[in-house]
């Protein structure tokens, strides 16, 4: 069975710049995540989609962060314009549903390095 | 809402001893309790989860995880650690209130050395 797959693996870029982040989830999961792991912290959920709709984006800088999942399965994130703040790792993960109890399954991340 | 925190931030270990990794959560509603474990360079796996039944869980590689709802604990367990536990594990909770989303504490890494 393929995985979450994300990608650019690695992605450096200069403050005020956009740069935008792909993920693939595993076929037949309706639930996708978009997390924010900064150095030496945990993850953070950054918005949940379940099909083509948002079920939670309440920590998403909306300012600056966009995400969208077209079609319920494929999904982008973008961040316009970046702050140094934002070099972080982004995790796309995804499950069957949300019931509870999910079992999440991760990508490898994109690793984000703003200059 | 809920949080989560992970009491240690680093656990050095001698290979074959024992270790207990520690996490206390907080939640107004029933939750759900993970363990996820992040090896260098590698994505975040399961390492096993609490929903309901018997407190005691087991996962993978050895490890298990006791719910203790008094204490509102999910402390994880190895008996015998190896080389190759060295990573960083983090816990997760998840309820209604959240959509179900998984909250991360920050994590504590494991080092084991010989």
């Amino acid at each position: 069975e393929a995985g979450v797959a994300q990608s650019p693996r690695y992605k450096i870029i200069e403050k005020r710049q956009s740069v935008a982040f792909w993920c693939n989830p595993i076929s037949g999961h309706a639930t996708l995540y978009w997390y924010q792991q900064i150095l030496g912290q945990g993850p953070k959920l950054l918005i949940q989609f379940q099909n083509n709709g948002v079920v939670d984006d309440s920590q998403l800088p909306k300012d600056r962060f966009s995400a969208e999942r077209l079609k319920g399965v494929d999904s982008t994130l973008k961040i316009q314009p970046a702050k140094l703040e934002d070099s972080a790792v982004y995790l796309c993960a995804s499950s069957l549903d949300r019931s509870g109890g999910e079992k999440l399954f991760f990508g490898s991340g994109t690793q984000l390095s703003v200059l | 809402a809920q949080s989560v925190t992970q009491l240690d931030s680093q656990v050095p270990v001698f290979e074959e001893a024992p270790v207990e990794l520690r996490c206390n959560y907080s939640s107004s509603v029933s939750v759900y309790l993970f363990w996820y474990v992040q090896y260098p360079n590698q994505g975040l796996q399961l390492l096993l989860k609490y929903l309901s039944g018997s407190t005691l869980v087991k996962g993978i590689n050895g490890f298990e995880a006791e719910f203790n709802k008094s204490q509102t604990s999910f402390h994880l367990r190895k008996p015998s650690v190896h080389i190759s536990d060295t990573a960083e594990y983090f816990c997760a909770v998840s309820d209604r209130s959240s959509g179900y989303a998984l909250n991360f504490g920050k994590g504590t890494s494991l080092l084991v050395t010989p």
